[in-house]
């Protein structure tokens, strides 16, 4: 079965805080996401990467950004975190490098800034 | 903005009972998935649809996709408590690298025992 790992599954900061999010999948997947979900709004796409060291801007990328240094790791970060960042972040993966295909997702984490 | 919008936001049912929700999105598609997410937890691939396909099942799941009316629904038949999630269509988004799918706000399913 494919696993997605995420670091942690609850997390509370202070505003101005620098945070980083990981992901880690084991089936050697070239994409990978990250999403935030909010109540009525679903989930909103940050960030993807489509190979390492590449990525591209979602529909959300204000005050985000993201590393892959390593095909299995994609890592979100929030250069100084703020009280609107709080929110549930997924992280997901997907073996398909063209069309769209089922993506995979981690349990979570929740994450508080106050 | 949002793609896929499902209908109803909610939706509370008796078990046994089906189950149908809908999606209305706006772009054409390559292909429409369902994903079902529990409580607090990340969500898991149902099923996917392509363009070219107008009905697909899988177990007690039942999904059509209208393309002239850019809709999908899902139908669960015969409900089990344990159906009880929130169910999000999505749908696929086809860009020069990678894939990208763009998210439905979800219906929230409450199956009573």
């Amino acid at each position: 079965d494919v696993k997605v790992t995420q670091s942690s599954r609850y997390l509370v900061k202070r505003t101005g805080e620098k945070v980083f999010l990981e992901c880690v999948q084991d089936m050697d997947h070239e994409n990978m996401f990250w999403y935030r979900q909010d109540p009525g709004l679903g989930l909103r796409l940050i960030y993807f990467s489509y190979d390492v060291k590449m990525k591209e801007k979602g529909d959300i990328p204000e005050g985000y950004s993201v590393s892959r240094e390593k095909k299995e790791r994609f890592s979100l970060i929030l250069e100084s975190a703020s009280t609107n960042q709080t929110s549930m972040y997924l992280c997901a993966s997907s073996p398909y490098s063209g069309r769209a295909g089922e993506q995979y997702f981690g349990p979570g984490t929740r994450l508080t800034v106050t | 903005s949002q793609q896929g919008e499902e209908d109803p936001q909610a939706l509370s049912i008796q078990e046994g009972e089906n189950a149908t929700m809908n999606c209305s999105y706006k772009t054409s598609i390559n292909n429409l998935q369902w994903y079902r997410q529990n409580s607090g937890r990340g969500l898991v691939h149902l099923i996917l649809i392509r363009s070219n396909e107008r009905e697909k099942h899988s177990g007690r799941l039942r999904v059509t996709l209208d393309t002239s009316k850019k809709s999908s629904s899902l139908l669960i038949t015969a409900s089990r408590a344990a159906d009880t999630a929130s169910y999000f269509c999505a749908t696929d988004v086809l860009r020069e690298y990678g894939n990208k799918l763009v998210f439905g706000a979800g219906t929230i399913l409450r199956v009573k025992s």
